[in-house]
């Protein structure tokens, strides 16, 4: 199976910063990635598929890149509403998730 | 706009079987265009895929957990069944149904609002 890692686990960051969050994935799956946000008590919503397409109705400072086994997530600048826990995801079969990275408000 | 709602207990006991169903709204589960998933969360092993029913009946489920999964389909009713036996602590989760376009394999596109299943005695 394929092992997804993130990095890093806690972020701190300030309204309006720009942000990076990487996935690693324990070999190629070419562009077979999604990145979702997750609030507390909800489920996670996709926001990011095929790498670096940006799923309807999400917001343009988001976006992705990457291909084989490193791909990056970046908020070009940070609103109050963004502050979340992200996942990748490969979603080959079996799919498989990183352990999450949380935004937190520094 | 398709809605997924899971429903079943909240409380398992140990080496029993858990049982929940997800109803499908908004949309015919017999739609030929989409995989009807389940997947859950628990803090010691974070997001967990667990497999998939065709509205024909064909599955797909995760290795890790093959030998004690069945997930049924009830196209009459638009709802989907996971079935879990020898339940232990470890599967004490919030469980999710989701859809995904078979096209885009796994891609978790619309997802339900989660049900928290407690094992314990």
């Amino acid at each position: 199976d394929i092992q997804m890692t993130q990095s890093p686990s806690t972020l701190s960051a300030s309204v309006g910063d720009r942000v990076t969050i990487t996935c690693r994935a324990s070999q190629s799956i070419n562009k077979w990635l999604a990145w979702y946000q997750q609030k507390p008590g909800k489920a996670p919503k996709l926001l990011i598929y095929k790498a670096s397409s940006l799923e309807g109705g999400v917001p343009s400072r988001f976006s992705g890149s990457g291909s084989g086994t490193e791909f990056t997530l970046t908020i070009s600048s940070l609103q109050p509403d963004d502050f979340a826990t992200y996942y990748c995801q490969q979603y080959t079969s079996p799919c498989s998730f990183g352990q999450g990275t949380k935004l937190e408000i520094k | 706009q398709v809605q997924l709602q899971e429903s079943g207990p909240g409380l398992v006991k140990p080496s029993q079987t858990l049982s929940l169903t997800c109803t499908v709204s908004g949309g015919s589960i017999s739609s030929g265009d989409y995989y009807w998933n389940w997947i859950r969360q628990s803090p010691g092993k974070g997001l967990e895929w667990i497999g998939y029913i065709y509205y024909t009946g064909s599955t797909n489920y995760n290795p890790s957990l093959k030998s004690r999964v069945t997930i049924s389909v009830d196209t009459s009713k638009d709802q989907f069944s996971l079935k879990l036996n020898s339940v232990t602590a470890a599967d004490t989760a919030v469980y999710y149904c989701a859809r995904t376009l078979v096209r885009d394999q796994l891609l978790l596109t619309y997802w339900g609002q989660g049900t928290l299943v407690t094992v314990s005695s």
